[in-house]
């Protein structure tokens, strides 16, 4: 089956920094990719996509890479905020129904 | 148009107890999905229905764990015996007939002690 792996754990930057997290898969059959924020009590809150027919998707400070050959996809957050404090989980699935396979989750702290 | 609701936000119950925790979709949202996160680890996949069959239950951890939708609308999820593993943030999640984008609901924490 698809094994995701998401790396920082942990990540801190300074506020206006950016911020990027990176995660692999293993199924090359994979053509869904979202991304979820967590918050402290509340359930995770997808804040971008992608799907492999595109290379990169931006959505104001937010955006996401794809690279289907290497089989590693990344969030890119930049001019971050306090507000983006929480954890941040990459998923891998198909663009139909099938069940999303999660990484671990990385903690980000946004210092001001 | 209202999010994915959980009923209850948190459980506290004792180890042999039962507990039954609900979920309720967006409306229009044949696919149903139930994830448990457990102490810090992933957000691993439970089960799937489509509508009131059980598409996919190949997550579900073994057989103290029944999960119903009748009807197709809302869901719940019964665990009884409850042990000690089983605590942790049980997550739903919907999506439209035609599958893309899954949203979450709020989670229910359960601790069993």
């Amino acid at each position: 089956g698809e094994n995701v792996e998401q790396h920082p754990s942990t990540l801190s930057v300074q506020e206006g920094d950016s911020a990027v997290i990176k995660c692999t898969y293993s199924d090359s059959a994979s053509n869904y990719f979202p991304w979820y924020k967590q918050e402290l009590g509340k359930g995770p809150q997808l804040i971008i996509d992608i799907r492999s027919n595109v290379g990169e998707k931006k959505d104001q400070r937010i955006a996401v890479t794809l690279n289907k050959t290497a089989k590693h996809f990344s969030l890119h957050i930049t001019e971050t905020q306090p507000e983006d404090s929480a954890v941040y989980f990459c998923a891998v699935g198909d663009s139909g129904n099938t069940p999303l396979v999660f990484g671990k989750g990385t903690r980000l702290s946004v210092i001001a | 148009e209202a999010g994915v609701t959980q009923f209850p936000s948190h459980s506290v119950i004792e180890k042999g107890q039962t507990v039954t925790l609900r979920c309720d979709p967006i409306s229009g949202h044949d696919n149903l999905y139930w994830y448990r996160r457990v102490m810090g680890k992933e957000i691993k996949f439970l089960l799937h229905f489509v509508k009131e069959s059980k598409q996919d239950e190949s997550g579900m951890p073994n057989n103290r764990f029944l999960a119903e939708r009748t009807g197709g609308t809302y869901s719940t999820l019964k665990v009884q015996p409850a042990e000690l593993e089983d605590s942790g943030v049980y997550f739903c999640a919907s999506s439209h007939p035609g599958g893309g984008k899954r949203y979450f609901g709020p989670g229910t924490r359960l601790t069993v002690t």
